[in-house]
């Protein structure tokens, strides 16, 4: 996307170890942060968001932190497992552009979990 | 899957010809995309409609075209397909919540 960037743009990491994905925005009046996962041959699905108003949100093993400040936000998935392999999309409003509910996304992050 | 279907699911053109693929939700959300999807590109946003018969152009709106005459349906039109426009397409929904879901898409290949 235009003002979202994302990375790394693969990771590989063992079974059990963390995973973290960083994005970072342009426009300061962004308020809405999703992260959506995408299964080979599957459609994205949502699996957390953010709104600016909160830094950290959690839910089991993943959590979203938000920087407003530094205009960044991180997935963290914790004890990872093979069934976390999959390519992951941070989005973020596009610059300017924060009605009618548009997002632009990151190119996304392949995330290989090894046994 | 947020009660979003997308049809056909696969299809088969020759350069030249007009495609039209359709969105059907069941969810009565405001807000619906059209988006593509390419290899090193991510989900790149074509056209959008926030109601009935309004609709707008997305960063990646040449050579396509939308129509939303009910709430439930968004079509997306290729004027005359190219082989540029191979790709896999996603339509998604919205309410005021700004949580877009993604329908299942379409493998368009133009040969």
């Amino acid at each position: 996307g235009e003002n979202v960037e994302q990375h790394p743009s693969t990771l590989s990491v063992q079974e059990g170890d963390s995973a973290v994905i960083k994005c970072t925005y342009s426009d300061s009046a962004s308020n809405y942060f999703p992260w959506y996962k995408q299964e080979l041959g599957k459609r994205p699905q949502l699996i957390i968001d953010i709104r600016s108003n909160v830094g950290e949100k959690k839910d089991q093993r993943i959590a979203v932190t938000l920087n407003k400040t530094a205009k960044h936000f991180s997935l963290h998935i914790t004890e990872t497992q093979p069934e976390d392999s999959a390519v992951y999309f941070c989005a973020a409003p596009p610059r300017g552009g924060t009605s009618y509910g548009k997002l632009t996304f990151g190119q996304g992050t392949i995330l290989t979990v090894h046994p | 899957d947020a009660g979003i279907t997308q049809s056909p699911r696969h299809k088969v053109t020759e350069t030249g010809t007009p495609v039209t693929l359709r969105c059907h939700q069941t969810e009565n959300h405001r807000y619906m995309y059209w988006y593509r999807q390419d290899p090193g590109h991510g989900l790149r946003l074509i056209h959008y409609s926030y109601g009935v018969k309004d609709t707008d152009k997305g960063e990646v709106s040449d050579g396509y075209s939308v129509s939303r005459s009910k709430t439930e349906d968004f079509l997306l039109t290729l004027e005359s397909a190219t082989s540029s426009q191979t790709s896999v397409y996603f339509c998604a929904i919205s309410d005021q919540t700004r949580e877009q879901y993604f329908g299942p898409g379409t493998r368009l290949t133009v040969t």
